[in-house]
């Protein structure tokens, strides 16, 4: 079975600076999808960007991004110039492409962030 | 708009009652998926389905029945053997297999024992 883990339970950044949210999975499979998922204050889950691991460049989305290391099995998330919205949990995620009927996410147990006004 | 309703927002429940949580869908997702979120835990898959009348169980399925008659809904039942029921319970929804879409949310509902 597939695992995700987030090894820092909560982390802060100041406002307008750059941090990096750490997530490794481990899997035998060499086709999958990663995502990373953010959970606000509201606790709407909301996509923030995903990866396919057959593209070797990394996913950006506006201030996010994703620092895919397939052969370490690590998956990233930066995020620049912090804003106070950005202040949340976030999930990094694991999806087979390979099985059939592998709808199923695997989630890690996530990273509170603050930001520092 | 497209999207996933879940209700109610919280739900109190006495010791020995069923409950039952509502997911409802507009999206054309074949996918549904129920997950039950605690404070360290990270979300832990349920019960999910594929396609209507078939689902399967996940990770902690014990003391949880769930239905897929229609495509668009898939109600939770929380029966009263789940002993530790009080928890935050997500729905969600996906287009299907092999495509790097994730999940659409729906707002999740707040289960509490009293």
């Amino acid at each position: 079975a597939q695992t995700v883990t987030q090894s820092q339970p909560e982390m802060s950044v100041q406002e307008a600076e750059t941090v990096t949210l750490s997530c490794t999975y481990d899997t035998s499979e060499s086709d999958y999808y990663l995502f990373w998922y953010k959970q606000p204050p509201s606790r709407q889950m909301i996509l923030v960007i995903r990866q396919e691991a057959y593209k070797q460049q990394n996913a950006t989305e506006n201030r996010f991004s994703v620092n895919f290391q397939k052969a370490a099995k690590s998956f990233s998330l930066k995020i620049s110039d912090s804003q106070l919205g950005d202040a949340a949990m976030y999930f990094c995620a694991y999806r087979s492409a390979l099985r059939a009927g592998s709808y199923q996410l695997t989630f890690g147990k996530g990273t509170k962030l603050s930001v520092i006004p | 708009d497209g999207g996933i309703t879940q209700s109610p927002k919280y739900l109190f429940r006495k010791e020995g009652q069923n409950v039952t949580l509502s997911c409802e869908q507009n999206l054309n997702h074949d996918a549904m998926y129920w997950y039950r979120q605690d404070p360290g835990q990270g979300l832990r898959l349920i019960y999910y389905s594929q396609i209507v009348n078939d689902f399967q169980k996940g990770d902690i399925a014990e003391g949880y029945s769930v239905s897929r008659e229609k495509k668009e809904s898939f109600p939770l039942t929380v029966t009263s053997a789940q002993k530790n029921p009080t928890a935050f319970y997500l729905c969600a929804s996906s287009i299907g297999y092999g495509n790097n879409y994730g999940y659409t949310f729906g707002s999740g509902t707040r289960l509490t024992v009293v």
